[in-house]
């Protein structure tokens, strides 16, 4: 079993629907916790970083839940421009090892 | 406020060569990560440096060496390439203090053929 595992994906949902994806992790010893964001073919890019009373941005959401050992993200009225690939990171130590979930694609249709 | 950058952007080998990637940190981050993204996967933690030391590796072979320099900018080395090395291989800095939000460079694609 991976360490991180994603919703396997991809998503196809239309332009202003709502869409969540989950992020479950194995070791308990996890401490932080982010999502990224990864266009085709270029860097991913740090979307937020999950904190444990959850964190908003705009139109994202993101939760903790450390009982169950998952993290979420929740994006609302989507957006053309939130097409991408989805990416959830842990590590068990602050500023080292990232470890990441195989990423979840999000195709957003007009 | 330069970002974290990557040289080359692409580079092609030939099975059994060596090949050195470069990374310059976002300004004022010490600390380099070096990642190695297959296609359709998450990326997969090489190792990191710290203080011009290895402070943590992944699981990947001797073949994988890295070097960070006093000005914080780091090398990838591998040697004797295998196919199976063709990948993005992704630099990310970070401050060791206060903060520990890795920010990915560009990367460099690697075929080797």
């Amino acid at each position: 079993r991976k360490e991180v595992e994603q919703d396997p994906g991809p998503f196809n949902v239309p332009e202003g629907a709502t869409v969540a994806f989950n992020c479950t992790y194995s070791n308990s010893a996890s401490q932080s916790f982010f999502w990224y964001r990864q266009d085709c073919r270029k860097e991913p890019k740090l979307l937020m970083s999950v904190y444990s009373s959850g964190n908003e941005d705009g139109r994202f959401t993101a939760q903790l839940n450390r009982a169950s050992q998952y993290i979420s993200l929740l994006i609302r009225d989507s957006k053309l421009s939130d097409s991408a690939t989805y990416l959830c990171a842990v590590n068990r130590d602050q500023g080292g090892k990232l470890i990441f979930g195989q990423g979840t694609e999000l195709s957003v249709k007009p | 406020d330069a970002g974290v950058t990557q040289s080359p952007t692409h580079l092609i080998k030939t099975r059994g060569q060596q090949v050195t990637l470069r990374c310059s940190p976002k300004s004022g981050h010490d600390t380099v990560s070096w990642y190695q993204q297959a296609l359709g996967q998450g990326p997969q933690f090489i190792f990191q440096y710290y203080e011009e030391e290895e402070r943590q590796r992944g699981n990947f072979p001797d073949r994988f060496s890295g070097h960070q320099f006093p000005n914080y900018s780091s090398e990838l080395n591998v040697n004797a390439l295998l196919l199976g090395d063709s990948a993005l291989y992704l630099c990310a800095t970070n401050r060791k203090i206060p903060t520990y939000e890795q920010y990915f460079g560009p990367g460099t694609r690697l075929t080797v053929t």
